[in-house]
């Protein structure tokens, strides 16, 4: 099995409603982040967790929010959805250095 | 916070010749340097790692260089093969902007033609 999942792994939505994307993990890893993908931009760092009672902010917070449910769940909610959300979503865990990723989410808002 | 530069965007080589892609960063304080490999349809990997008391590293065909007092550090990929077509990253972590996780180069489309 893997060890970070996402669900789903493709979302179509409209423009203004919310939506939550979720990450589980079974590496037992306490930190997770949430990464967003465009093509040409690379991956921007969204938020991240050191723990369950740990949450910052990332390099593109806005329209965003998390949740951290669990050492093993990490979820990212767009509260109303724009289009230039449209976008490939990753979770991310590590235990300092190396991440490990998930499969990724593809949103697009319409 | 950190900044990441990568070159090139995209890289096309014959296979069975040396690829190489290059990285520079800004922040001096940075000391942990990975490379990630992402195919199609699937989330980044990482192939190999260095950090910064170290000037080189090889894993069979990739290795990786790191120049500190120049802020650059290249991927080497010898002998390619079709199955190293992929989009790479080149990342750097940022002690000095809190964020605790990594800053990505903007990636490179590796193909290889056959």
């Amino acid at each position: 099995d893997a060890d970070v999942t996402q669900t789903p792994r493709n979302r179509i939505t409209k423009t203004g409603k919310r939506i939550m994307l979720e990450c589980s993990q079974t590496k037992g890893h306490d930190r997770m982040y949430w990464y967003r993908q465009d093509p040409g931009l690379g991956l921007r760092l969204i938020y991240y967790s050191f723990d369950v009672k740990d949450i910052n902010k990332g390099e593109i917070s806005d329209g965003y929010s998390v949740s951290r449910q669990a050492q093993a769940k990490f979820s990212l909610s767009l509260e109303s959805a724009i289009p230039n959300q449209t976008a490939l979503y990753f979770c991310a865990t590590s235990d300092r250095y190396e991440q490990y990723f998930g499969p990724g989410t593809r949103l697009t808002v319409t | 916070g950190e900044n990441v530069e990568q070159h090139p965007s995209t890289l096309s080589v014959q296979e069975g010749d040396s690829a190489v892609i290059k990285c520079t960063y800004s922040d001096s304080a940075s000391n942990y340097f990975p490379w990630y490999k992402q195919e199609l349809g699937k989330g980044p990997q990482l192939i190999i790692d260095i950090r910064s008391n170290v000037g080189e590293k090889k894993d069979q065909r990739i290795a990786v260089t790191l120049n500190k007092t120049a802020k650059h550090f290249s991927l080497h990929i010898t002998e390619t093969q079709p199955e190293d077509s992929a989009v790479y990253f080149c990342a750097a972590d940022d002690p000095g902007g809190g964020a605790d996780g990594l800053t990505f180069g903007k990636g490179t489309h590796l193909i290889i033609q056959p």
